[in-house]
């Protein structure tokens, strides 16, 4: 079983600051992990993910994260924000061979203010 | 933007009533998972289909199923319509049988029961 928790459901931040959206998960299986951002009335696109090897991340659009096994962990980072970053973003978990099963945690909706 | 294609894009249906909902995958993928993502909500899976097979299934009731074809595109269909239907259906394609696949994710069809 596995399950998402990611904390603050609503995150506010001005343009250039550092974005920080927190996820933790729980898998009884090495985790695959993913952040998807979502803007309005769209889909979803993958930012990044995590299975095996390094585990400091990077995606697209700036954005990075780290795997903390320790911690069960795998926070969102972004040194500078910019307006067009304000989306709902998601974290993700599947176990290793779960391929696409993925579960979702309930989203951060972030605000980049002027 | 993926090749990932859904439709229509904007349903709305009455409750007692059926639905279907079509999904293309992206070229080469042969698994598509669908998912329901009520409002304000993370995506939840329903169900995985893999080279025409059920490959699991989440926590939905027997009205939902689907039906993946040969030509790797799927069909959701959810009879006897409830008013917490009302959600953005997503679909995924992704590579099946692979490790480290990726889930692509198409625009959604917005399902309204009235």
């Amino acid at each position: 079983a596995q399950s998402v928790t990611q904390l603050g459901s609503h995150v506010s931040v001005s343009e250039g600051a550092l974005v920080l959206l927190r996820c933790n998960y729980s898998s009884s299986v090495p985790p695959y992990l993913f952040w998807y951002v979502q803007y309005p009335n769209q889909g979803l696109q993958l930012l990044l993910k995590y299975t095996t090897g390094a585990t400091l991340v990077k995606g697209i659009n700036g954005f990075e994260a780290e795997f903390k096994k320790s911690e069960t962990s795998f926070h969102l980072t972004k040194p500078s924000a910019h307006m067009s970053d304000a989306a709902e973003y998601f974290c993700a978990v599947s176990g290793g061979t779960s391929y696409g099963k993925l579960t979702f945690g309930q989203g951060t909706i972030l605000t980049v203010h002027p | 933007e993926t090749g990932v294609t859904q439709s229509p894009t904007h349903l709305i249906k009455t409750r007692g009533q059926q639905v279907t909902l079509r999904c293309s995958s992206q070229s080469g993928h042969n698994t598509v998972s669908w998912y329901q993502q009520a409002l304000g909500q993370g995506p939840q899976f329903i169900f995985q289909y893999y080279r025409e097979e059920e490959n699991g299934r989440g926590n939905f009731p027997p009205r939902f199923s689907g039906l993946q074809f040969p030509n790797y595109s799927s069909e959701l269909n959810v009879n006897a319509l409830e008013l917490d239907d009302s959600a953005l259906y997503l679909c995924a394609s992704s590579l099946g049988g692979v490790l480290n696949t990726e889930a692509f994710f198409g625009q959604g069809t917005r399902l309204t029961v009235v």
